[in-house]
């Protein structure tokens, strides 16, 4: 069966310092792949989507970029956080029948 | 493009009462896909429903109910006798079929559903 794995689940980092979360899928093959941020309270926002190995679409041009090193692989970065990155982050993968499954998510707080 | 509303931000009830999800959608495509995921407090989303725009029948699962009508562009969501453990963040999604392969699946603002004792 498929899985996703998410990590870290929470993250404290000061304003400029560098993030780094990954997202792995195991049991399945060319996943699409897609990183949402969920602000506080509110919906959730596509901020990037990869359909294979380093093909990254960005939805929203903000601080952050995506990589896709291996095919199970989807890495959300960025070299200097900003307050307003602050928001709970997922992973999902879509399956041929069209549903996401998502990762537990990284709640991150830019202090 | 693809648009998803969910007009209501938070719905409280009292347990045992039943409790309606509204869901609007916007899109040119003519087929496409529906969803409904549930977000409880610990963050993660799980998949509750899945469906297609050929398909308007409408669905139960135990206390899960879903009317999708095309007609008017919704995809609502009723629990019948709603307990406490349905408290949870509701959103609706809506993903196209483009023939590039990619669907984007673009999510509703969610409604927060609140069940009390």
């Amino acid at each position: 069966s498929q899985t996703i794995h998410q990590w870290p689940a929470t993250l404290v980092q000061p304003v400029g310092s560098p993030l780094s979360l990954e997202c792995t899928v195991e049991g399945t093959s060319n996943p699409n792949l897609y990183w949402y941020r969920q602000a506080a309270g509110r919906g959730l926002q596509l901020l990037f989507y990869s359909v294979g190995i380093g093909q990254i679409s960005s939805e929203v041009p903000q601080n952050l970029s995506a990589s896709r090193p291996q095919d199970r692989q989807f890495i959300l970065s960025s070299k200097k956080l900003l307050l307003s990155d602050s928001g709970f982050y997922l992973c999902a993968w879509r399956g041929l029948s069209g549903e996401a499954f998502f990762g537990q998510g990284t709640r991150l707080t830019v202090v | 493009a693809q648009k998803v509303t969910q007009a209501q931000t938070e719905i409280s009830v009292v347990e045992k009462e039943d409790v309606t999800l509204d869901c609007v959608y916007e899109t040119r495509d003519t087929t496409y896909y529906l969803f409904w995921y549930k977000q409880p407090p610990s963050g993660e989303l799980v998949f509750l429903i899945r469906r297609n725009s050929f398909d308007e029948q409408n669905e139960i699962s135990g206390r899960y109910s879903w009317n999708f009508q095309k007609s008017t562009s919704s995809f609502n969501f009723t629990i019948t006798a709603s307990q406490v453990v349905d408290s949870a963040v509701y959103f609706c999604a809506l993903s196209e079929a483009q023939s590039g392969g990619f669907q984007k699946l673009v999510f509703g603002t969610g409604t927060r559903l609140l069940v009390s004792p």
